[in-house]
């Protein structure tokens, strides 16, 4: 089983901020992950796959890097529909394992 | 426009059974891998299985295994979990998601039903 380490579980940031959000893994999986966002009583979007390729229709204010075992997910300049929850999630191998969540809060 | 609308929750007693079903439409079902995936109340997400396109593979988390079926009816345009000898660890909400082919990621969900397992 692959652990995932995901900091920090909250984040409290300003409109226009940039924040960013880590996930650390227990073993290398190459670039085999995504990132999610949730809002309150919605279902996850995806936003992020192959750890920096974004998801058609989401904005470039969000990006990510890494591979191996330390990924970062960035919101450039944060704005309110940004406040939300972050997942990360690897699927290198089975069984495909999400990162505790980060919660983003208005400061 | 792709579309998942998951439905079947409900409260069911520890011991008791369920079926869940996901209604998709506006994507070629059959080419796409397809996963539940669940959510306790204030907690985290949870991979609970996934099946391929033509139903070669199947996998499930250890949580469920032996207890949770998934299967699907690609003429239907329809996914289903049957999930046997609930548990009020169960209790979660349940979302059902496509995924691209050949890998496990989730690019679209459903909204989303209640499963609430207790006496």
């Amino acid at each position: 089983v692959i652990w995932m380490t995901q900091s920090p579980s909250l984040l409290s940031a300003s409109t226009g901020d940039r924040v960013t959000i880590s996930c650390r893994m227990s073993q290398g999986i190459s670039s085999y992950l995504a990132w999610y966002q949730q809002k309150p009583g919605k279902a996850p979007e995806l936003l992020i796959y192959a750890a920096s390729t974004l998801q058609s229709g989401v904005p470039s204010r969000f990006s990510g890097s890494g591979s191996g075992t330390d990924f970062t997910l960035t919101i450039s300049c944060l704005q309110s529909e940004d406040f939300a929850t972050y997942y990360c999630q690897q699927y290198y191998s089975f069984p495909w394992t999400f990162g505790q969540g980060t919660k983003v809060e208005i400061k | 426009e792709v579309q998942l609308v998951e439905s079947g929750g409900g409260l069911v007693k520890p011991g008791g059974s369920l079926r869940l079903s996901c209604a998709a439409s506006g994507f070629t079902f059959s080419s796409y891998s397809m996963n539940w995936v669940r959510q306790a109340p204030g907690k985290g997400l949870e991979w609970v299985s996934s099946i391929s396109s033509s139903s070669s593979y199947i996998y499930y988390a250890d949580s469920v295994k032996g207890r949770f079926t998934i299967s699907r009816d690609n003429a239907k345009n329809s996914l289903y979990l049957q999930m046997n000898s609930l548990r009020a660890e169960d209790t979660a909400v349940y979302y059902c998601a496509r995924g691209p082919s050949g890998v496990i990621l989730f690019d679209y969900w459903g909204q989303g039903t209640l499963v609430t397992v207790s006496s």
